[in-house]
């Protein structure tokens, strides 16, 4: 069954520490997305990306990095320059470079600084 | 950047009751999706709309595209517990963005 999977699930950091949160899709989309959720919150953008080997700044980029070499693969790297990583990370994929048809979701990673 | 407005941000009904929420921006939308997303786990779509006016239902599910461009609305029909969950409208504009601007969810709990 083609997907998005997200992992891992949960993640535990150490302050000042770099973590790599991992996304793969085999659904032969696009673009890839992703998100970040705070308790009782909506999705704040991160980062995007239409194609291979470009991506796009969101609207809360600062203190992440990513990197998109293979269509499948949209890795993201929450470094110890971001200020209160906490939080769920959700990524998503799209048919199209718009996603004019809607995203496939990931089921998130967990992340917690402790 | 553009801003979508959803409301309610909570819900608290009684299992069998309707359910209405909308979504309302300042700027014009070509497209608008509305998502579900249960406890610990990813949205997942439930209706998109394309077209000013357009009305779609999804099983319990109706969503409309308002004819202004502007706003959208979501219903639910007797409501069961596995409504429960944070439902996201999103819209497109009329623009290459790129990405989808999302709405802030309402939370919707459902009383056995």
């Amino acid at each position: 069954d083609g997907g998005i999977t997200q992992s891992p699930k949960y993640l535990f950091r150490k302050e000042g520490q770099n973590v790599t949160l991992s996304c793969e899709q085999n659904l032969n989309h696009d673009a890839m997305y992703w998100y970040r959720q705070d308790p009782g919150q909506g999705l704040r953008l991160i980062y995007y990306s239409q194609i291979v080997n470009d991506f796009q700044k969101g609207d809360i980029a600062e203190g992440y990095s990513v990197s998109r070499e293979k269509k499948e693969s949209f890795p993201l790297t929450v470094t110890s320059a971001q200020k209160n990583p906490t939080a769920f990370y959700l990524c998503a994929s799209s048919t199209d470079r718009e996603g004019t048809y809607g995203y496939t979701f990931g089921s998130g990673t967990r992340l917690t600084v402790v | 950047g553009q801003q979508l407005n959803q409301s309610p941000q909570s819900m608290f009904i009684q299992e069998g009751e309707d359910v209405s929420m909308n979504c309302t921006s300042s700027s014009i939308f070509n497209t608008w999706l509305w998502y579900k997303q249960d406890p610990g786990e990813g949205p997942v779509l439930l209706i998109a709309l394309y077209k000013a006016g357009e009305l779609t239902s999804n099983g319990r599910l109706t969503a409309q595209f308002g004819i202004t461009r502007k706003d959208s609305f979501l219903n639910i029909s007797a409501s069961i517990p596995s409504d429960v969950g944070i439902y996201f409208c999103a819209g497109l504009p009329n623009t290459n963005a790129g990405k989808s601007t999302f709405g802030d969810g309402t939370t919707l709990t459902v009383k056995p």
